[in-house]
């Protein structure tokens, strides 16, 4: 199947620092990509579409101003945290569809101290 | 607002019983998946049901679609320790936007 890579895996950051993580279409092009939170314990919470082009479309209750994303090629979406803060500490995972599927990152852990 | 429920939250059953996770959701859909989650890992694709009464078999899971009772069900024979893992079921909105709308997880526990 087609394969997504994010980065970094992990991030421990300070609060009011920004944090980025990228999301990578490593063998298709993607259009679209999506990212998603999960708390511990917890079920995927769609944040954000990213479109490739032109600006992300985010779910109700997800504040773009504080999760900036762009997606400006065919095969890249970043996501920045900015001022970040603990209650943002979780798991970011993106993901990419191919076909009728969709290809999922191994996920980027942040953690906020 | 398309709703995904689950059941059961979560299972513990011993190895070589049977069971099946129920996955229920609330508006039309026609593409539903099914997902593994190992602790601390990200999502590994178990199946993608396209149409009305597929079903599809890997190894000891089975899962099949419903569409008419918008129903999936994932089906396990004869657990094994490594089948323990959080499995989700994820429903497309089927509005053309490609969002997966996912179920509340269930945490499979296989007991030797």
């Amino acid at each position: 199947g087609a394969v997504v890579s994010q980065h970094p895996s992990w991030v421990i950051c300070k609060s009011g620092t920004s944090v980025k993580i990228e999301c990578r279409s490593l063998d298709f092009q993607a259009t679209t990509m999506f990212w998603y939170r999960q708390f511990p314990k917890q079920s995927l919470m769609l944040m954000a579409t990213s479109n490739e082009g032109s600006k992300a479309t985010y779910e109700q209750g997800v504040e773009k101003d504080k999760f900036l994303i762009n997606h400006a090629s065919l095969t890249l979406s970043t996501l920045t945290v900015t001022s970040a803060h603990p209650e943002d500490s979780s798991f970011y995972i993106c993901s990419a569809r191919s076909f009728n599927e969709q290809f999922f990152g191994p996920g980027t852990r942040l953690t906020v101290l | 607002e398309l709703k995904v429920e689950q059941n059961p939250l979560f299972l513990s059953m011993q190895e070589g019983k049977n069971y099946t996770i129920y996955c229920n959701y609330s508006t039309t859909s026609d593409r539903l998946y099914w997902y593994r989650q190992d602790p601390g890992k990200s999502l590994e694709s178990l199946f993608v049901l396209l149409s009305n009464g597929a079903v599809k078999q890997e190894g000891r899971l089975m899962a099949s679609l419903d569409t008419k009772a918008r129903l999936s069900t994932l089906h396990i024979t004869a657990a094994v320790h490594d089948l323990s893992a959080t499995y989700f079921c994820a429903v497309d909105s089927s509005l053309g936007n490609e969002k997966l709308t996912f179920g509340t997880g269930t945490r499979l526990t296989i007991i030797p």
